[in-house]
């Protein structure tokens, strides 16, 4: 089975601090993705990397950056971070394939404060 | 604009009885289709897809979907809901020409009765 895994269940940070969110994956993975889900919102992609070092911007990637120095493991880093990012996060990993399904982390559900 | 669409924020169902969750959606070309669970606490899990051939699908746990292209439609049915079901389902639509442009619907809480 694929696993995807996010190093924080929960995190509370204060307004301004910088927050590292990791996710790793265990399937050798070319894309790996970072989106945020809201209450009636769905999912909206923040940032998607379909190999090492290379990235896309996704939909709201406004005060976020990543890194993908390995490929098993991709970062999502809020530079400053501001109580409108309080949310739900989920790394996902999927193989090159465009039919290929995404395998979702467990989420990592930040608070701003 | 690409979009998908689950009209019904919430789905009520006894136990036993046969449950439908819709998903419209408005994407050129021919996406890829997909339909994903999430329990509380926890990330999405794959479901089932539909990438061409058979418009009735299988899935995990029992689930089918029924892909209709003229209505541009892939609803979510299981003949006997369990309340193991009670869960929020999403419908997601990835474009063909695109790795990234994945369009993920607002969700869908599926709540089953004993």
């Amino acid at each position: 089975d694929v696993k995807v895994t996010q190093s924080s269940r929960y995190l509370v940070k204060r307004t301004g601090e910088k927050v590292f969110l990791e996710c790793v994956q265990d399937m050798d993975h070319e894309n790996m993705f970072w989106y945020r889900q809201d209450p009636g919102l769905g999912l909206r992609l923040i940032y998607f990397s379909y190999d090492v070092k290379m990235k896309e911007k996704g939909d709201i990637p406004e005060g976020y950056s990543v890194s993908r120095e390995k490929k098993e493991r991709f970062s999502l880093i809020l530079e400053s971070a501001s109580t409108n990012q309080t949310s739900m996060y989920l790394c996902a990993s999927s193989g090159t394939g465009l039919n290929s399904p995404l395998h979702f982390g467990n989420g990592t559900r930040l608070t701003v404060t | 604009a690409q979009s998908v669409a689950q009209p019904e924020d919430q789905v009520n169902v006894a136990e036993g009885n046969p449950l439908t969750v819709k998903c419209t959606y408005s994407v050129s070309g021919n996406p890829y289709l997909f339909w994903y669970v999430q329990y509380p606490n926890r990330g999405l899990q794959f479901l089932l897809k539909y990438i061409t051939g058979d418009n009735l699908v299988k899935g995990s746990y029992g689930f089918e979907a029924e892909f209709n292209k003229s209505q541009t439609s892939f609803h979510l049915k299981k003949p006997s809901a369990l309340v193991s079901d009670s869960a929020l389902y999403f419908c997601a639509v990835r474009e063909r020409s695109s790795a990234s442009k994945i369009i993920f619907g607002s969700g869908t809480r599926l709540s089953i009765r004993p």
